[in-house]
């Protein structure tokens, strides 16, 4: 792995099921974060970890949860999928114990559409 | 309420120079950043600015004002390949990224 992964790349889900979209960083970075992608409204952050063991509550939380078991894999659960969830999720890490600015690396995205 | 706005779409012509503005009213500043973004691409990133003024990496110049809360990115010699979306980001008090809508750039022979 080099980078940032993400599963599944596309998925089609029917409203009300349950869903868990996986990402996985080999960078040993500290910080991870979970962000939502709709035209016209720029990336929205869902959940964030500034390190294993702890999460927080982004802009747009409503309908996610988050877990942060360890350093590389920080999942995102919809409990029960809605349309208004289709969107393109992207996860990112960045390391904010350097002391300089942090820059947020992507993984590829992962595009749900919630029918 | 924290507030980013950049331009929804720009066109300019291969080779030619384009700028790109970007204004915010956030709570705190700890920096602002660009970030390109090809279709169907994640974010990567451009430039960070923190101080006033300009800095330069090759054909991308990345400016900031802080007391105007104004930043703008600007592309020389374009190519075909600079054909994307371009996102600014402000870190705020909390060191959260607050970012804006995207300025989508169509670039023509």
């Amino acid at each position: 792995i080099a980078g940032i992964t993400q599963a599944p790349t596309s998925q089609i889900l029917a409203a009300g099921r349950r869903m868990t979209l996986r990402c996985t960083q080999d960078m040993r970075h500290n910080a991870m974060y979970w962000y939502r992608q709709d035209l016209g409204l720029g990336l929205r952050l869902i959940h964030y970890s500034n390190t294993a063991g702890t999460t927080g509550k982004g802009e747009v939380p409503d309908g996610y949860s988050v877990s942060r078991a360890n350093t590389d894999d920080f999942p995102l659960t919809l409990a029960s999928a809605v349309p208004s969830q289709t969107s393109v999720y992207f996860c990112a890490s960045s390391d904010t114990n350097r002391g300089t600015y942090n820059e947020q690396f992507f993984g590829p995205g992962t595009r749900l559409t919630v029918l | 309420g924290q507030n980013i706005d950049q331009p929804t779409e720009m066109t300019a012509t291969e080779g030619a120079i384009v700028q790109i503005n970007c204004t915010y009213q956030t709570s705190g500043f700890n920096g602002l950043f660009w970030y390109q973004q090809h279709a169907g691409e994640a974010p990567t990133f451009l430039s960070y600015n923190v101080l006033d003024g300009l800095e330069e990496k090759g054909r991308f110049s990345s400016f900031l004002s802080r007391s105007k809360g104004y930043s703008y990115l600007l592309l020389k010699e374009l190519q075909m390949k600079d054909s994307a979306s371009y996102l600014c980001a402000v870190v705020d008090s909390n060191y959260q990224l607050i970012w804006g809508a995207g300025t989508k750039l169509i670039i023509k022979p």
